[in-house]
């Protein structure tokens, strides 16, 4: 079956530290797979898009980088965090009939 | 950039009555989709529609589109208290790269009991 996971769920990180995210998909190939970040109480803004292994393509300048080292692994970093990188960050997979699959989502506190 | 915008912000009903939230886009749309989640959840896919269809039915659940008013309308009837969530439209641009969605910021549904 095809399942996407994300971790960890929750984080809480000082400002200046570096941070790394991990969503790996299973039961699929070469998906289309997404990074947004949601501010609390807002909507979801992309930051990353990837179409496969090495490709990125970024959406907002920011504080972030992704990477997409595996088919099936995409990984959200930076090198120092800072306070406004707080919020809640989805990965996510486009299915087959061009709908998303979501991860369960990380909430990143930077204090 | 936002592309979705949903109405209203906040929609508190009753158990069993309908909800009704709307969603306007700027751009030419390959398609549209509409989302839930649960308080500090991920998202979860509801329904899809296409740029050449006008209404569609999942459940209890009924999409409109009409691209000429760049808008679209997610009717949920006779609500629960389980619906409680908030509900996201996306759109999938006509010249889309990668896939992409943009979403709107939500509309936040209660359902009383």
């Amino acid at each position: 079956s095809q399942t996407i996971h994300q971790w960890p769920a929750t984080l809480v990180q000082p400002v200046g530290s570096p941070l790394s995210l991990e969503c790996t998909v299973e039961g699929t190939s070469n998906p289309n797979l997404y990074w947004y970040r949601q501010a609390a109480g807002r909507g979801l803004q992309l930051l990353f898009y990837s179409v496969g292994i090495g490709q990125i393509s970024s959406e907002v300048p920011q504080n972030l980088s992704a990477s997409r080292p595996q088919d099936r692994q995409f990984i959200l970093s930076s090198k120092k965090l800072l306070l406004s990188d707080s919020g809640f960050y989805l990965c996510a997979w486009r299915t087959v009939n061009y709908g998303y699959t979501f991860g369960s989502g990380t909430r990143l506190t930077v204090v | 950039s936002q592309q979705g915008e949903e109405d209203p912000q906040a929609l508190s009903i009753q158990e069993g009555e309908n909800a009704t939230m709307n969603c306007s886009y700027k751009t030419s749309i390959n398609n549209l989709q509409w989302y839930r989640q649960n308080s500090g959840r991920g998202l979860v896919h509801l329904i899809l529609i296409r740029s050449n269809e006008r209404e569609k039915h999942s459940g209890r659940l009924r999409v409109t589109l009409d691209t000429s008013k760049k808008s679209s309308s997610l009717l949920i009837t006779a609500s629960r208290a389980a619906d409680t969530a908030s509900y996201f439209c996306a759109t999938a641009s006509l010249y889309n790269q990668g896939g992409k969605l943009i979403f709107g910021q939500g509309t936040e549904l209660s359902v009383k009991p």
